[in-house]
């Protein structure tokens, strides 16, 4: 069982590039998170989907901008990269309020 | 979003020392979860807690669910060091799950 895939694994960016993260679940899940996680700071929610086509924002959205294509993908958009986003992304899926599923991470460097 | 705070950020402990975490939220919760993530790993499942006062065992932990519901804990007897890593608790609200700030544990051998 593949779980939640995300990619890439690990990026380093220019400051002002713009960069897409992929996210695919295998588990026919309604709901996708993606998170941000920097050291002391926890696991922060940058944008949540509830079902294919609809997307709300976390705690801290500015700055990115996220696709629910289907069911299964959901993708995060740095637009313009700034060093203030070096940080460990996560994606995470669930039924409805259960269980939230991890991929492995994908981290990012902003230089 | 959610505020749960967690509380402590660190903990440092001799390898069969016990080990608390603990959560408090300023609103009531509808329920519970608690993760644990092994350095340089992703977030994994340990349990959810859903009834007030609401105890639950596995192995060496033990989590704890307030009677209020607005508090939980987990604790470790005996600590080894296969529990390092940094456990955290967390909660939905309107659907949308948030994370405590978690507490790192590290064990020495």
């Amino acid at each position: 069982n593949a779980g939640v895939t995300q990619t890439p694994k690990f990026q380093v960016l220019k400051t002002g590039q713009s960069m897409t993260l992929q996210c695919a679940q295998d588990m026919n899940h309604n709901s996708m998170y993606w998170y941000r996680q920097d050291p002391g700071m926890g696991l922060r929610l940058i944008y949540y989907s509830a079902s294919e086509g609809t997307t709300d924002k976390g705690e801290v959205p500015n700055g990115y901008n996220v696709s629910r294509l289907n069911k299964r993908e959901f993708s995060l958009r740095l637009e313009s990269a700034a060093p203030s986003q070096t940080s460990v992304y996560f994606c995470a899926s669930s039924e409805a309020v259960y269980t939230i599923y991890f991929g492995e991470g994908s981290w990012l460097t902003v230089v | 979003g959610q505020q749960v705070m967690q509380i402590p950020q660190y903990q440092h402990v001799q390898e069969g020392e016990d080990f608390t975490t603990y959560c408090n939220s300023s609103t009531t919760l509808s329920n519970i979860q608690w993760y644990k993530q092994r350095p340089g790993g992703h977030p994994v499942f340990l349990i959810q807690l859903v009834k007030s006062g609401e105890v639950k065992k596995q192995k060496r932990l033990t989590f704890q669910f307030g009677e209020a519901k607005k508090n939980s804990s987990l604790h470790i007897t005996a600590t080894q060091t296969t529990d390092v890593g940094t456990y955290f608790c967390g909660a939905y609200n309107f659907n949308k799950f948030y994370f405590g700030s978690g507490t790192k544990l590290n064990v020495k051998p």
